[in-house]
């Protein structure tokens, strides 16, 4: 079975210091994986997706995650946080032969100081 | 272009009752997957509807139904309803049942259900 754990329930960094949420992965198989973020009150929005191609993901909004299958982890990473990321995050893998049946992490919750 | 869109945004309903959600998917989109999201955890998938026929189910009972209609749009009917339902109901459409490696999945905000 397929699975993903986030290490940390909750991140807090000051604005304009780097980002690291971290994310181990179980699959039986090449795994797609994906972070998701959510804003209060909003839906689920795609920042990045990893599918055996590059092991290093950019994403949208200055977001990037690097595949180590070898650690099995998929770690999201930002330079520098602004105030606006924080929100919700969710690592996420597929189940094999499509991208609809996600299987999501419990979240870790980001909040960003001045 | 219009992304997924559910209605309402927000239900409150009496255990035992029943209640139907709705969702559009997004233009060009043929595919609808439903997630329930209780408060504090991530998302579980519900089911798919894909060419008006469930395609595949998570495990959640027989109360939690669907149906797709002929225009792509989607229906989530869940009966006798419990406390443990309470939680936030995402649709999220794509097209091609997401077989397609650059169709992933589009969300809606949600629809918040309380039952009490």
């Amino acid at each position: 079975a397929q699975s993903v754990t986030q290490l940390d329930s909750h991140v807090s960094v000051s604005e304009g210091t780097p980002v690291l949420l971290r994310c181990n992965y179980s699959s039986s198989y090449s795994p797609s994986l994906f972070w998701y973020v959510q804003h209060p009150n909003k839906g689920l929005q795609l920042l990045l997706k990893y599918t055996s191609a590059a092991t290093l993901v950019k994403g949208i909004n200055g977001f990037e995650a690097e595949f180590k299958k070898s650690e099995t982890s998929f770690h999201l990473t930002k330079p520098s946080a602004h105030m606006s990321d924080a929100a919700e995050y969710f690592c996420v893998v597929s189940e094999p032969g499509g991208y609809n049946k996600l299987i999501f992490g419990a979240g870790t919750r980001l909040a960003v100081h001045p | 272009d219009a992304g997924v869109t559910q209605s309402p945004t927000h239900l409150i309903k009496t255990r035992g009752q029943q209640v139907t959600l709705r969702c559009s998917p997004k233009s060009g989109h043929d595919t609808v997957s439903w997630y329930q999201q209780a408060l504090g955890q991530g998302p579980q998938f519900i089911f798919q509807y894909y060419e008006e026929e469930e395609r595949q189910r998570g495990n959640f009972p027989d109360r939690f139904s669907g149906h797709q209609f002929p225009n792509y749009s989607s229906e989530l009917n869940v009966n006798a309803l419990l406390l443990g339902d309470s939680a936030l109901y995402l649709c999220a459409s794509s097209l091609g049942q997401g077989k397609r490696g650059n169709s992933p999945l589009h969300f809606g905000n949600g629809t918040r259900l309380t039952v009490t």
